[in-house]
């Protein structure tokens, strides 16, 4: 987790609220990446960036939104908030677009 | 569809006891096959890449392996330290798909 923190670690929220969590590295890292980690589904992507302001879709792009304005932040949005959202999200970041690194994860509740 | 399957689901091993973990995939263009291991409420450590059918990565008592169809995990006379669930990956593009992986138990 060296270089990686992710914040909230904890959050619990309401179905329609939006939420934030921040991913923030300390390694200069190009490409950043958010996923999702759920039971019986491993982790799957969900949105990635590979520079400031270059962001792209992943595989379970579907109400959330991303931004990066520097380097060391990525933000991953949750628009309104649903209770399929609830999951652990996780962070990663890359300096070559290969092996990746990852932040201590977050864990979100939607009641 | 890229995808990735990994057996066994779990898998308990008494320490000293050696044993492969099998990770089976299907992708139209390898770039690299990942291995991580997850501790409980961590995000997950990366442990090896592989990029080519032939390959082999070792780290103390872990070995990776690649052929065209799968990657195995050999993991040789485990500690219960070692004791984790151990993730497999491909990359496909830009697109990373992750297995569901393996829980290893290593009992003393």
């Amino acid at each position: 987790d060296a270089g990686i923190t992710q914040s909230p670690r904890h959050k619990v929220t309401e179905t329609g609220t939006p939420v934030t969590l921040r991913c923030h590295q300390t390694e200069n890292h190009r490409y950043m990446y958010w996923y999702r980690q759920d039971p019986g589904h491993g982790l799957r992507l969900i949105h990635y960036s590979y520079g400031v302001k270059d962001t792209d879709k992943g595989e379970v792009s579907d109400g959330y939104s991303v931004s990066r304005s520097k380097t060391e932040d990525f933000l991953l949005t949750l628009e309104s908030a649903t209770s399929s959202q609830t999951s652990v999200y996780f962070c990663a970041i890359s300096e070559w677009d290969a092996e990746q690194y990852f932040g201590p994860g977050t864990r979100l509740t939607v009641t | 569809e890229d995808q990735v399957t990994q057996s066994p689901e779990a898998l308990r091993l008494q320490e000293g006891e050696s044993s492969s973990l099998n990770c089976s995939y299907t992708v139209s263009g390898l770039r690299g096959l990942f291995w991580y291991r997850q501790d409980p409420g961590k995000g997950p450590e990366f442990l090896f890449t592989l990029y080519s059918a032939g390959e082999e990565k070792e780290k103390e008592r872990l070995k990776a392996t690649l052929t065209k169809k799968e990657s195995f995990l050999h993991i040789t006379a485990p500690k219960p330290e070692d004791s984790a669930t151990y993730l497999c990956a491909v990359q496909d593009g830009q697109n990373f798909v992750f297995g569901p992986g393996t829980r290893l138990s290593v009992l003393p």
